[in-house]
């Protein structure tokens, strides 16, 4: 069974500084990873993602994350952190070994202080 | 380039009633899934539509249906509504089954 923890439920940083949110996956083939964020009543943005090769992803809005296989982890980091980047943040986990279903962590509620 | 539009964005209904959501994919994909956000939580995967199929359910029960239609739009059916029915139903299309999926804005349903 595929799994995604997000041990920090809260968040909060000062604005410009660094921000680093914390995802563990369980899954039993080759993982595709992905990070979203929604903001109060919206859907879901993708951030980033991870199917295969480098290990370092880009995103949009400043965002990365890096897959590491050996610690079953996508944590999403940001150097320096906006106002506006205050929302909650989904980690997930699919893969054509589970017909690309989507399985969600609970989320990381991101407060940013001005 | 529209993205996945969903309809209604609000609904209020009541214990035992039926409800049908509905869901245009983004252009160019041809498979639908369908999620239920409780508060607090992350989304949950209710079922996949590939061609007019469901390819793929979650742990939802059989008051759950769903339809594809030929232009890959798609429907969510609750039957005999419960309170604990009540969330965020978000729609995501992507091409093909090795794709990216791409939310919609979801439809809020409450259930009194």
């Amino acid at each position: 069974a595929q799994s995604v923890t997000q041990p920090d439920i809260h968040i909060t940083v000062s604005e410009g500084a660094s921000l680093e949110l914390r995802c563990n996956y369980s899954y039993g083939a080759t993982p595709y990873l992905f990070w979203y964020v929604q903001s109060p009543g919206q859907g879901l943005q993708l951030l980033l993602k991870y199917f295969s090769g480098d290990t370092l992803v880009q995103g949009i809005k400043g965002f990365e994350a890096e897959f590491k296989r050996s610690q079953s982890s996508f944590n999403l980091r940001k150097p320096s952190v906006h106002w506006s980047d205050a929302a909650e943040y989904f980690c997930a986990v699919g893969g054509t070994g589970g017909g690309n279903k989507l399985t969600f962590g609970t989320g990381t509620q991101l407060k940013v202080e001005l | 380039d529209a993205g996945v539009t969903q309809s209604p964005t609000h609904l209020i209904k009541t214990r035992g009633q039926q409800v049908t959501l509905r869901c245009s994919p983004k252009s160019g994909h041809d498979t639908v899934s369908w999620y239920q956000q409780a508060l607090g939580q992350g989304p949950q995967f209710i079922f996949q539509y590939y061609e007019e199929e469901e390819r793929q359910r979650g742990n939802f029960p059989d008051r759950f249906s769903g339809h594809q239609f030929p232009n890959y739009s798609s429907e969510l059916n609750v039957n005999a509504l419960l309170l604990g029915d009540s969330a965020l139903y978000l729609c995501a299309s992507m091409r093909g089954a090795r794709e990216t999926q791409y939310f919609g804005p979801g439809t809020r349903l409450l259930v009194l």
